[in-house]
């Protein structure tokens, strides 16, 4: 199985400042043929079901603020709050498809 | 809209078996496939399994292969999660979730407490 480490396990940022969540894979989640990575980002509040973010590594769901962006690639991917609102406190997953489905063990995102 | 709704909550003793249902909604049942994702608290989701509605494809997760049945009954656009052999390790919030590769509708979720 591919495991899936994020980095930190949590953050505390101010309200409007940037927020930068880290996911590495353990092998390549890149496939070659179509040049797509085979990553995925959520939120969950608590109490509720994860909510999809973004997919491809970078693109996002329809409906979800482009203050949310994805990038990377390969092994290394990275999710960011570009300014953080009160209602982004929540953890965040990655998760990669490109051999079973594997989720990462989260990041909680705080108001400092 | 797409709309997910679970089975209540279930407390179990070891050994035994729970089955879960998800009710869909909203959308055309066979088209997306159905999958199974728990979590146990403080932890991340872990995928189980995979099922089209539209034909009598399945996959488990290797984790879950010999324990996990997944069914449903399109008549009444329903998909189920049946876990045998449960052990207190199995305790956790069970969601289904539509989607191929990324999932973009879930249920509420199912708390399975497992406990002698």
């Amino acid at each position: 199985d591919i495991v899936m480490t994020q980095s930190p396990d949590s953050l505390a940022v101010s309200l409007g400042a940037r927020a930068t969540i880290n996911c590495k894979s353990s092998q390549s989640v890149l496939y070659s043929s179509n040049n797509k990575n085979y990553l995925a980002w959520y939120q969950q509040k608590p109490g509720q079901p994860p909510k999809l973010l973004i997919y491809w590594a970078s693109t996002r769901e329809s409906g979800v603020p482009d203050r949310f962006s994805g990038s990377g690639s390969g092994t290394d991917f990275t999710l960011t709050i570009s300014s953080l609102r009160a209602e982004d406190v929540a953890v965040y997953y990655c998760q990669q498809y490109y051999s079973g489905l594997t989720f990462g063990g989260g990041t909680k995102v705080e108001i400092k | 809209q797409v709309q997910l709704v679970q089975s209540g909550a279930e407390v179990k003793k070891p050994g035994a078996s729970v089955k879960v249902s998800c009710k869909a909604s909203g959308y055309t049942f066979a088209n997306y496939h159905i999958n199974w994702v728990r979590q146990a608290t403080g932890q991340g989701p872990e995928w189980m399994g995979w099922m089209n509605p539209n034909s009598d494809n399945i996959g488990y997760a290797q984790k879950f292969q010999g324990r996990v049945t997944m069914t449903r009954n399109t008549s009444i656009t329903t998909a189920y999660m049946e876990l045998s052999s449960l052990r207190s390790e199995d305790t956790a919030v069970y969601y289904c979730a539509t989607g191929n590769l990324w999932f973009d509708s879930w249920g509420q979720g199912t708390l399975v407490t497992v406990s002698s």
